[in-house]
């Protein structure tokens, strides 16, 4: 089976500060793993990607094999940040991706 | 390419009818994907298709629920008859195997309201 637990439902930081939302998964192979953003009301985007190890928007995240953890961080952060981020992960011959329940960011001025 | 395309944007109904929720994946694409998402249980997998064939549908909450993909321009996600419990935003989304690390391109989602 798989997993994704994102453990905060809301985070609040001031524009600037570090932000780190966090997401833990449960699988017993090699997992793929994405983090997606909604913005208000509007469509869930790719945001990130683990396989390709890029900065998107200034965020970053590392697979952690042995914490099974997938953390998103960004070093300051801008109020136009604030948004759903959901924490997702696919395993094995199947297709479909498992998402995390979502941390609601917000970044206040 | 206009994206994944999803319609009604909104539908509110009146518990006991019929809604139907379409999708149009981007050309191309063969996998399809019908999400539902609600503040409680987040983004819940209802169904998805390969080449138009329903793959796992284990995540549709019951029987009234169903769903088609008559072809790869288009499938439908039913709900007969509805209930307020059923009042969610509802998301298609739709995928390349490549056989690479892809993600998911999401439509705009249906929010729908059953009272």
């Amino acid at each position: 089976a798989q997993r994704v637990t994102q453990p905060e439902k809301l985070l609040s930081v001031f524009k600037g500060a570090p932000v780190e939302l966090k997401c833990n998964y449960s699988y017993s192979g090699s997992p793929e793993l994405f983090w997606y953003v909604q913005y208000s009301r509007q469509r869930l985007q790719l945001l990130l990607r683990h396989i390709s190890r890029e900065s998107i928007k200034g965020f970053t995240a590392d697979l952690n094999k042995g914490e099974t953890s997938f953390h998103l961080k960004k070093p300051f952060a801008q109020e136009e940040d604030s948004a759903m981020y959901y924490c997702a992960l696919r395993g094995g011959s199947n297709y479909k991706l498992t998402f995390g329940k979502g941390t609601l960011l917000t970044v206040n001025p | 390419d206009a994206g994944v395309i999803q319609s009604p944007r909104h539908e509110v109904t009146e518990m006991g009818q019929e809604v139907t929720l379409r999708c149009k994946p981007i050309s191309g694409h063969d996998y399809l994907f019908w999400y539902r998402q609600t503040m409680m249980r987040g983004l819940e997998l209802l169904i998805y298709f390969n080449n138009n064939v329903p793959i796992d549908d284990s995540g549709m909450p019951e029987d009234r629920f169903s769903a088609k993909m008559p072809n790869a321009s288009f499938s439908t996600l039913k709900i007969q008859p509805s209930e307020p419990r059923d009042s969610a935003v509802y998301f298609c989304a739709s995928s390349l195997s490549s056989g690479g690390m892809d993600g998911y391109t999401f439509g705009s989602g249906t929010r729908l309201t059953v009272v």
